[in-house]
């Protein structure tokens, strides 16, 4: 079983909508990345979180320790949006190595 | 700055070759990472170094590979002999590491194909 596990697979969704990806992770999972792949290929890091919450334009990254689970929120989707999500925990033994989910590919429809 | 800089950003080699790719961190991160990314096995990481150190290569898939980081600029990924199934897109990325977790910057990758 993965340490990270993210749902949905894929997601369509029409311009506007509001978006939540989730991520679970396994105990020793000390802190969730969130990371944005465009169709070009190239990855950008979206948020790193260990407790709490953070926001960035209209992207909402959560995650609740106890339950294990983090969410990204997308308000006000856009197509521009559209683009593979992935949510990476990095353990408490290789604080620096990060354990990846399988991705969310999420696209926006006008 | 600049980014990871990776190259070449595209290779296409025969069975058995070897291949050579190469990294260069943000200027002043300390920490490097080499991942590959398939469409079966999604990210994956390869092996990271601390101070031009590498820490842990679990994630080498076998002899075949070898990563090396000389010096805090540059850090190659080899593969010899390559096979097919080697075939995917690798990723470099830096951070700077200051005691706790922190966000790794990725290069644009380097997508290998292996005949």
């Amino acid at each position: 079983k993965n340490e990270v596990e993210q749902s949905p697979q894929n997601l369509t969704a029409q311009e506007g909508e509001f978006i939540t990806i989730n991520c679970s992770y396994s105990v020793g999972i000390s802190a969730l990345h969130w990371l944005q792949q465009h169709p070009g290929g190239g990855i950008v890091s979206l948020f790193m979180l260990s407790s709490g919450k953070k926001k960035h334009g209209r992207l909402i990254a959560t995650i609740n320790i106890q339950e294990k689970h983090s969410s990204l929120h997308i308000t006000a989707s856009h197509p521009r949006d559209s683009a593979v999500y992935i949510c990476a925990g990095t353990n408490l033994q290789g604080a620096q190595k990060l354990v990846f989910g399988q991705g969310t590919r999420l696209t926006i429809n006008p | 700055d600049a980014g990871v800089i990776q190259s070449p950003r595209h290779e296409v080699t025969e069975m058995g070759q070897e291949v050579t790719l190469r990294c260069k961190p943000i200027s002043g991160h300390n920490s490097l990472f080499w991942y590959r990314q398939t469409m079966m096995r999604g990210l994956e990481l390869l092996i990271y170094f601390n101070n031009n150190v590498p820490i842990d290569d679990s994630g080498m898939p076998e002899d075949r590979f070898s990563a090396k980081m000389p010096n805090a600029s540059f850090s190659t990924l080899k593969i010899q002999p390559s096979e097919p199934r080697d075939s995917a897109v690798y990723f470099c990325a830096s951070s700077l590491v200051r005691g706790r977790v922190e966000t790794q910057y990725f290069g644009p990758g380097t997508r290998l194909l292996v005949l």
